[in-house]
């Protein structure tokens, strides 16, 4: 079956510009996360749906990340007025219902010039 | 402040030698702890979890809570096995991840 799928998986934005990351996981699963992943860094967590509800948002780095899931399967991270240290690979996983491993997507790489 | 420290972030060793990835754990608790591994140009996998107690591609780790650390072993290590492998942790069942920075790994012949 289809794994999480991301897109888009490069995006080069300009300083000030607001840019949208979706993520499809895998059909079912009930929790979602997001994570950042800087260069040279392991992923750091950004925050997490079960279905439709945000439990968690406390990774979120600042108030111009935000985070959506409405109908509970493809969530969306949007960066509003892009930084140059927002530069960094992000990284949707899925869960099943239970303690499940997470499964990851290939990731969007955000370059801000 | 849970924490996972990877100290070594290269490597490099011969093909057939044995191969130990350290990773130690900061956490007040009884947390879960993994192993994921990248290989180039595919996403994020999970190698093992220690509750499993199981090998994979003939890698095992042993959660040692006194010393909390959970060290990835390997006796005898392959080209194939040449990736980046991340630590992780996970306060509870089914919550986010904290990931260690990683080490790379280098299998040469």
């Amino acid at each position: 079956g289809a794994g999480v799928s991301q897109s888009p998986r490069y995006k080069v934005a300009k300083r000030g510009q607001d840019v949208a990351l979706r993520c499809d996981p895998i059909s079912g699963h009930v929790s979602l996360f997001w994570y950042q992943q800087a260069l040279g860094q392991g992923p750091e967590f950004l925050t997490y749906f079960q279905n439709e509800a945000q439990l968690d948002k406390s990774g979120l780095p600042s108030d111009r990340f935000f985070a959506e899931r409405p109908e509970g399967s493809v969530s969306t991270l949007k960066i509003q007025r892009t930084q140059q240290e927002d530069s960094a690979v992000y990284l949707c996983a899925s869960r099943g219902g239970g303690p499940y491993e997470q499964y990851f997507g290939p990731g969007t790489r955000l370059t801000v010039t | 402040a849970q924490r996972v420290t990877q100290p070594e972030k290269l490597l490099s060793v011969f093909k057939g030698a044995p191969v130990e990835l350290k990773c130690n754990y900061s956490y007040s608790g009884s947390p879960e702890l993994f192993w994921y591994v990248q290989y180039s140009r595919q996403r994020l996998q999970l190698l093992l979890r220690h509750i499993s107690r199981e090998s994979i591609k003939g890698f095992t780790a042993d959660l040692n809570k006194g010393e909390t650390s959970f060290h990835l072993k390997k006796p005898f290590a392959q080209e194939e096995d040449s990736a980046m492998y991340y630590c992780a942790l996970a306060p509870r069942a089914g919550t986010a991840l904290i990931f260690g920075k990683g080490t790379t790994l280098s299998v040469s012949s």
